[in-house]
């Protein structure tokens, strides 16, 4: 059983709000990932880290940003959010970069 | 990292074995070869993954060939809770690649009574 959390599950929201989607994992992993998933379509790699206070943009450009001040925590941010960010962002952790990595529930975000 | 080839979509009987089968003729000699399915759309549940030789796990097993170009994930008894979403990813362990997965169309299997 994979301990990575992601929370709100779901999240309904007006356009130009500045949103946080939060990410937890205490399986003690340096490597996490942010993936970005429209429905009936293909994960795409938006952000990763390989430990604290690293962070890389990943394959797919994208609007938001994340930090990691904590190994445990990987929080994505939308300073201002649109429509077009209407999508399911998924959360993974992997202890080295050859090993599986474990994801997280998703949360699907909506912008109205 | 190499590039996968999958078919779009498979149907199973329930009880028989699945294979899914995936190409991946570019893959390097230091890419591992991964599987994950998606159900429903939640996260990507691992399977299993391999570098060279044939491996087994309690959910499934991976045959790859002998010039690594190829590989098949073999679910023995499929169930109808086997429906999803399977992709093949061959993983980076170097460069700008390091650790990424990145994910294709993947197969989707339906298996049916």
């Amino acid at each position: 059983e994979a301990d990575i959390y992601q929370t709100p599950r779901y999240l309904v929201i007006g356009t130009g709000k500045k949103i946080t989607l939060e990410c937890s994992q205490t399986m003690g992993h340096d490597k996490m990932y942010w993936y970005q998933q429209d429905p009936g379509m293909e994960l795409h790699l938006i952000h990763y880290s390989y430990g604290v206070n690293s962070t890389e943009k990943g394959d797919l450009s994208s609007e938001s940003t994340v930090s990691r001040i904590r190994t445990e925590h990987f929080p994505l941010t939308l300073e201002s959010a649109r429509p077009s960010h209407t999508s399911q962002y998924l959360c993974a952790s992997s202890e080295y970069a050859n090993t599986e990595a474990f994801f997280g529930q998703g949360t699907r975000l909506t912008v109205v | 990292d190499a590039k996968t080839t999958q078919p779009t979509s498979m149907d199973c009987a329930e009880g028989r074995a699945a294979n899914l089968p995936c190409n991946h003729s570019t893959i390097s000699g230091n890419e591992y070869v991964y599987w994950y399915r998606q159900i429903h759309s939640q996260g990507p549940q691992y399977i299993i993954h391999g570098l060279k030789n044939n491996e087994t796990n309690e959910m499934a097993s991976l045959i790859i060939t002998e010039d690594r170009k190829s590989s098949t994930l073999i679910l023995p008894h499929a169930t109808l809770r086997d429906t999803a979403v399977y992709y093949c990813i061959v993983r980076g362990t170097g460069g700008t690649s390091y650790g990424k997965l990145t994910f294709g169309q993947g197969t989707i299997l339906t298996v049916h009574p």
